[in-house]
């Protein structure tokens, strides 16, 4: 089993639609939990950064972790065709420790 | 912000040859760099984690005399991947971690490599 768990999709949206993506994972020593945002043959970029559980807002997106489900969520509103990427989650205990990955969603935003 | 820039973007070398990454920070001190390898549609895979002035710590699977990293400073880590193989074809991507500690990753925009 994976120690972070995403669907790699793709998921297929049209534009304006409210976007859903979910990462589940077993470590429950994770405290740290990141969502990235990344275009085709581009690094990718950091869109979210929480800490413990809770939910935490910019913009257009939200980010929602329950330590208790070991479940973290990243939700778009008012989708936009720019907003096609893959969405990669990744978590971390702390300290220095390394980032763990899902594998990444791809979204696709259609006009 | 926080900037990591990433030197080169895209790089062809002939087998044999080695070839130089570069990451550097740009606006932050950064005491941990990490070194990705990513194949098409998959996610990012760790290749080693490297701190200012100290050995860099390779995943299990990855030769580390054959992919060199250097953490001089901390602006700045590279990585070399000396006798270099069609099969080190890849997207390489550094990130980048501020000197402090419980923070996020920032990453460069990746180099492509093509070995032929």
């Amino acid at each position: 089993q994976k120690e972070v768990e995403q669907d790699p999709g793709p998921l297929s949206v049209p534009e304006g639609a409210i976007v859903s993506l979910n990462c589940t994972y077993s470590n429950s020593a994770f405290q740290y939990f990141m969502w990235y945002r990344q275009y085709s043959r581009k690094g990718p970029e950091l869109l979210m950064y929480t800490y413990s559980s809770g939910n935490k807002e910019d913009g257009r997106f939200t980010a929602q972790v329950d330590k208790s489900s070991k479940y973290i969520s990243l939700f778009i509103r008012d989708s936009q065709p720019s907003d096609s990427a893959t969405y990669l989650c990744a978590m971390t205990t702390g300290g220095f420790q390394k980032l763990v990955f899902g594998t990444g969603t791809r979204l696709l935003v259609s006009p | 912000g926080a900037v990591v820039s990433q030197h080169p973007s895209r790089v062809i070398c002939k087998s044999g040859t080695s070839v130089k990454i570069e990451c550097r920070s740009l606006d932050f001190q950064a005491t941990t760099m990490f070194w990705y390898r990513q194949f098409p549609k998959q996610s990012l895979m760790l290749m080693a984690t490297s701190n200012e002035g100290s050995k860099a710590t390779y995943e299990q699977g990855v030769e580390k005399d054959k992919f060199l990293i250097n953490h001089a400073s901390l602006t700045l880590s590279t990585l070399t991947v000396t006798s270099a193989h069609p099969e080190d074809s890849s997207f390489y991507i550094c990130s980048a971690r501020k000197r402090t500690v419980n923070t996020e990753a920032f990453f460069g925009q990746g180099t492509r490599l093509t070995v032929v």
